[in-house]
């Protein structure tokens, strides 16, 4: 079966623009995750979604990053106005069982 | 907030030799997730423990999780080149499924 499929794979941006990335999902795969993974340390979960109804977003800066499910599969990431501290690899992984499965990941660069 | 931290955090051994991975957590834990992360890839599922002092093997890889539910490892034997990557310890925080990573062991071999 197709992975989790995610775009772009890097992305350079300078500080105060905005930036969007995209997520598919195993298909089927109800659950849907975002993951700041600054280098250096373990991924951070930003926002879950089961379908296209947001569980846990505890962790979402929501002054400045944005997600959306809008048809249960696909998602978005947005961040608007971008830091410098932005700089991260984000994960999209999808849930099967116990087992997340993670997607490559885009590089963020903010300079 | 609920802690997950891992020891050592960088190891280097000679191909051939073993290598150990610790994680400990500040609360007790539903199960335990361990996830491997080659560089410049993203994480991927190795194994879920569940009972308190469960033991797991996988070829040269073996999982163990503390008595007491707070503490695990992952012991690889004979590494070889392939095992080269950051292992992370996870906590799925009690069904709700959202994983808490730990800090990371990153493992280099020398050849």
């Amino acid at each position: 079966e197709a992975g989790v499929a995610q775009s772009p794979r890097y992305k350079i941006i300078e500080k105060r623009q905005s930036v969007a990335f995209w997520c598919n999902p195993i298909s089927g795969h109800a659950t849907l995750y975002w993951y700041q993974q600054i280098l250096g340390q373990g991924p951070k979960l930003l926002i879950q979604f089961q379908n296209n109804g947001v569980v846990d977003d505890s962790q979402l800066p929501k002054d400045r990053f944005s997600a959306e499910r809008l048809k249960g599969v696909d998602s978005t990431l947005k961040i608007q106005p971008a830091k410098l501290e932005d700089s991260a690899v984000y994960l999209c992984a999808s849930k099967s069982g116990p087992e997340q499965y993670f997607g490559p990941g885009t590089r963020l660069t903010v300079t | 907030g609920q802690q997950v931290m891992q020891i050592p955090q960088y190891q280097h051994v000679q191909e051939g030799e073993d290598f150990t991975t610790y994680c400990n957590s500040s609360t007790t834990l539903s199960n335990i997730q361990w996830y491997k992360q080659r560089p410049g890839g993203h994480p991927v599922f190795l194994i879920q423990l569940v009972k308190s002092g469960e033991v797991k093997k996988q070829k040269r890889l073996t999982f163990q999780f503390g008595e007491a539910k707070k503490n695990s490892s992952l012991h690889i034997t004979a590494t070889q080149t392939t095992d080269v990557g950051t292992y992370f310890c996870a906590d799925p925080n009690f069904g709700n499924e959202k994983l808490t990573f730990g800090t990371g062991t990153r493992l280099t071999i020398i050849p």
